[in-house]
């Protein structure tokens, strides 16, 4: 069965700094795809970026970017120039290309101080 | 087209009564699932709709629960005879074919 680990249950950044947080997964298929979803306090999860598993080069969205390792299965999104509205829960999710449900992490609070 | 709809935003209910949820996806979205989240943890997938079709169901997906899409529009989630345990925010989201989720703001529902 499928997995997703998100090691870091809170990580605080200040302002303006770059922060990284990690997701690995297990799984033995080859084509799947791979999330980040942000769920701010109270608020509706909104996808922060997405990754195909056959593409190498790794996804950017503005300010999120993620460096996806397929071989050590790992995925982790970076938030380059952080902002107080990128306070949030952050999930990594996981789907297969041959089946239709999402395996999500458990989640990263992420703070950001001034 | 403003997203994803789902009614009520809340619900309180006693244990044992049975509680239907509405789902309204985007519209030009032909798959639909269906989320539980609890507090301090990921959503858990329940099951997944591709239009009127439901093709897949999660083992917690106990004879309790049921879910339908007819016509392969909106969709409700029923669940029977409550039981504590079901108290949980649920989640709905539809997407098109191959990309990422649009989550509705959910239902949360408390069992008392």
């Amino acid at each position: 069965a499928q997995t997703v680990t998100q090691s870091q249950p809170e990580m605080s950044v200040q302002e303006a700094e770059t922060v990284t947080l990690s997701c690995t997964y297990d799984t033995s298929e080859s084509d799947y795809y791979l999330f980040w979803y942000k769920q701010p306090p109270s608020r509706q999860m909104i996808l922060v970026i997405r990754q195909e598993a056959y593409k190498q080069q790794n996804a950017t969205e503005n300010r999120f970017s993620v460096n996806f390792q397929k071989a050590a299965k790992s995925f982790s999104l970076k938030i380059s120039d952080s902002q107080l509205g990128d306070a949030a829960m952050y999930f990594c999710a996981y789907r297969s290309a041959s089946y239709f449900r999402g395996i999500f992490g458990t989640g990263t609070r992420l703070q950001v101080t001034l | 087209d403003t997203g994803v709809s789902q009614n009520p935003r809340h619900k309180i209910t006693k244990r044992g009564q049975n509680v239907t949820f509405r789902c309204d996806p985007i519209s030009e979205h032909n798959r639909l699932y269906w989320y539980r989240q609890t507090l301090g943890q990921g959503p858990e997938f329940l099951t997944y709709f591709q239009n009127e079709a439901q093709l897949e169901k999660s083992r917690l997906l106990s004879d309790r629960f049921s879910a339908e899409r007819p016509k392969g529009s909106f969709s409700t989630l029923e669940i029977q005879r409550t039981e504590q345990g079901d108290s949980a925010m649920y989640l709905c989201a539809s997407s098109p074919l191959g990309f990422g989720y649009t989550f509705g703001s959910g239902t949360r529902l408390t069992v008392v």
